[in-house]
This record gives structure tokens, sequence and C-alpha cells, in this order.
């Protein structure tokens, strides 16, 4: 079955340590999205890429980092700048326009947690 | 830039009650316009999308929203809800802007059903 598949589920960070989180599609989609979910903020966008070797700054794009090596794989890295990195972290793929304006699908997220 | 915004932060009813969740949005242009739901432990999961045409929309498990263009509004309804919709829903637009195909999230409300 085609998904979005995001490890680990639950990761731990030392002060100072910076840490990377998976998300990996097969839905051959064109878009991948990094967003961190807190309590009573909703979704909010930390980096998007809408095609390989290309990504954007989302809206909370500082003390993270991001790579699009493959189409597939779009990892993010929550660095020791980012000084309140408690949070649950959730990766969406889509198809881009051209095809209808398709929704975003979404993995299960990764719960990151300070030591 | 556009912004999402939703009425209540939680919802408490009673089986059977009525549902209706407020969704406005603040954007000129043209707008796409969805509903996710995620439910305890689980990823986001599509309700309903509203691209053009009819401007009441029919989703999953007996959800329905109205957008009112003139009120940059996309409410969701149900109109008997069950213990089982209990769950965190996410209003969510896409308009193209700076952040090309962009979605943003509203902050969620939290619908609790009790037995």
């Amino acid at each position: 079955d085609g998904g979005i598949t995001q490890s680990p589920k639950y990761l731990f960070r030392k002060e100072g340590q910076n840490v990377t989180l998976s998300c990996e599609q097969n839905l051959n989609h064109d878009a991948m999205y990094w967003y961190r979910q807190d309590p009573g903020q909703g979704l909010r966008l930390i980096y998007y890429s809408q095609i390989v070797n290309d990504f954007q700054k989302g809206d909370i794009a500082e003390g993270y980092s991001v790579s699009r090596e493959k189409k597939e794989s779009f990892p993010l890295t929550v660095t020791s700048a980012q000084k309140n990195p408690t949070a649950f972290y959730l990766c969406a793929s889509k198809f881009l326009e051209g095809v209808g304006n398709q929704p975003q699908h979404f993995g299960d997220g990764t719960r990151l947690s300070i030591l | 830039a556009q912004s999402v915004s939703q009425h209540n932060h939680h919802v408490i009813l009673s089986e059977a009650a009525s549902l209706e969740l407020g969704c406005n949005y603040s954007y000129g242009g043209t707008v796409n316009l969805f509903w996710y739901v995620q439910y305890p432990g689980q990823h986001l999961q599509l309700l309903l999308k509203y691209f053009s045409g009819d401007p009441l929309v029919k989703g999953i498990k007996g959800f329905e929203a109205e957008f009112i263009k003139s009120k940059f509004s996309f409410n969701l309804r149900k109109p008997s809800v069950q213990w089982s919709d209990t769950a965190e829903y996410f209003c969510a637009v896409n308009a193209k802007d700076n952040y090309g195909q962009n979605f943003v999230f509203g902050p969620g409300t939290r619908l609790s059903v009790l037995p």
C-alpha cells in the first residue's frame, strides 16, 4: 500500500544535539512538507519542497534544516539552535497542480522530546 | 498571506447532538478548502474538500461543509454525532501566494462526544 512513513515514532534529544526525522513516501507525490503541531496552535509549516534539490522555508524554519535529494525522501534535522523542539512533527506530501488541486496526505508523525 | 481561524478550541457534545464547527479564512483570491480529522493516536485524514461548484460538499462519515464565499467561511456540520467522532478537527486553506501550493491550517477544534 502506498503511503507516507515517518520514523522514528518517538525521539528524545539531549541538549546541544542535532536529530534527524525521517519521512519517506511511495505515492510519487511531487511536493513534501514538514509541519510542527503544538497544542492549541494547529499545524505550522517548517519547510516544504516542490521538487528535488529545492526547498523553501515556511513560517518557523529557524533551528531546522532539510534536504530533498530524492523525490521520495524529505528528512528534517532539528538542530541545537532550535530552543523549544519538543513537539509533534508531521510530514505531508501531495501532487502539484496539473491534475487538479490535490489534498495533502499525512504521515503518522514523530513525537520529539527533550531529555 | 492567508490565515485560518476556528471558532472553538474545545466542543463537548452528547451522542446524537448536532455539530457545527466554525472555520473562517482570510484571503481575497481563489481558495480551495479542506477539513481534516485527527483521531486519537492516528494521522490526519481528509474529511472533505471544496474546489469549485456546489458550495455544499459532503464528506466521509456523514460530515458536510458549506462554503459561503461572502462570509469567508467553511463550517463543518454533522446532524448527529457519535462517540467515535471524538477527535481533533482542522480546517485548511490552499491558495496561491508566495508559498505556491502551500496549505495553511487553523488551530484545530477538539471535539469530545460523551456516550
